[in-house]
């Protein structure tokens, strides 16, 4: 079964305290990228990469950090200076050709709320 | 002003109904269009790429204007099962990522 999984789906965390999203995926896309989603908002692109030991900040990376490893795996770290981290977390992966038929495919997602 | 903006609704339509969205986006340079539809609590899914002029996909039509710069989706014979989020996507010539648009909530009643 192709596809994109995160984990946890749903995530407690206490102020002040650092958390990690797994993302991974077996579609041997070459591209990642983690969104996040208020209520009522659209998504908001934070970190994403096109190639394994590379990635570039989105429009709201502060307080956010990522690693890319493998080529399967897109690891998110919400850490404590992350102002309001309570949110939507999304995962998504595309081939990665930036063709214009390039598509990204998204994971479950994992709901953060900080306590 | 937002890079893609979208009428955020919500659109309520009776079953059987035609709906239509619209999607503007800022900068000329785009090259590639999308629409997703994102269910309550739920992950986005592709629902139509959009090129050339525009596309159809059974009960669905998306349209691309770029002199006007805007992309347009069109849904034929609402059915109940419409009723979620609309998500337009916009990707700029050779960027790696993606912007998206806030949504246009549809819901369809019997």
């Amino acid at each position: 079964d192709g596809g994109i999984t995160q984990s946890p789906k749903y995530l407690f965390r206490k102020e002040g305290q650092n958390v990690t999203l797994s993302c991974e995926q077996n579609l041997n896309h070459d591209a990642m990228y983690w969104y996040r989603q208020d209520p009522g908002q659209g998504l908001r692109l934070i970190y994403y990469s096109q190639i394994v030991n590379d990635f570039q900040k989105g429009d709201i990376a502060e307080g956010y950090s990522v690693s890319r490893e493998k080529k399967e795996s897109f690891p998110l770290t919400v850490t404590s200076a992350q102002k309001n981290p309570t949110a939507f977390y999304l995962c998504a992966s595309s081939i990665g050709d930036r063709s214009w038929t390039d598509t990204q495919y998204f994971g479950p997602g994992t709901r953060l709320t900080v306590l | 002003r937002k890079e893609v903006e979208q009428d955020p609704g919500p659109f309520n339509v009776p079953e059987g109904a035609t709906v239509a969205f619209n999607c503007t986006y800022s900068n000329s340079a785009s090259q590639s269009f999308f629409w997703y539809r994102q269910d309550c609590r739920k992950e986005p899914k592709l629902l139509m790429s959009v090129y050339s002029s525009g596309n159809e996909d059974g009960r669905f039509t998306a349209q691309l204007n770029r002199a006007s710069q805007y992309i347009s989706l069109l849904i034929r014979d609402s059915k109940l099962s419409d009723s979620a989020t609309y998500l337009c996507v916009v990707r700029y010539t050779n960027a790696g990522k993606s912007t998206f648009g806030d949504g246009t909530t549809l819901t369809v009643k019997p």
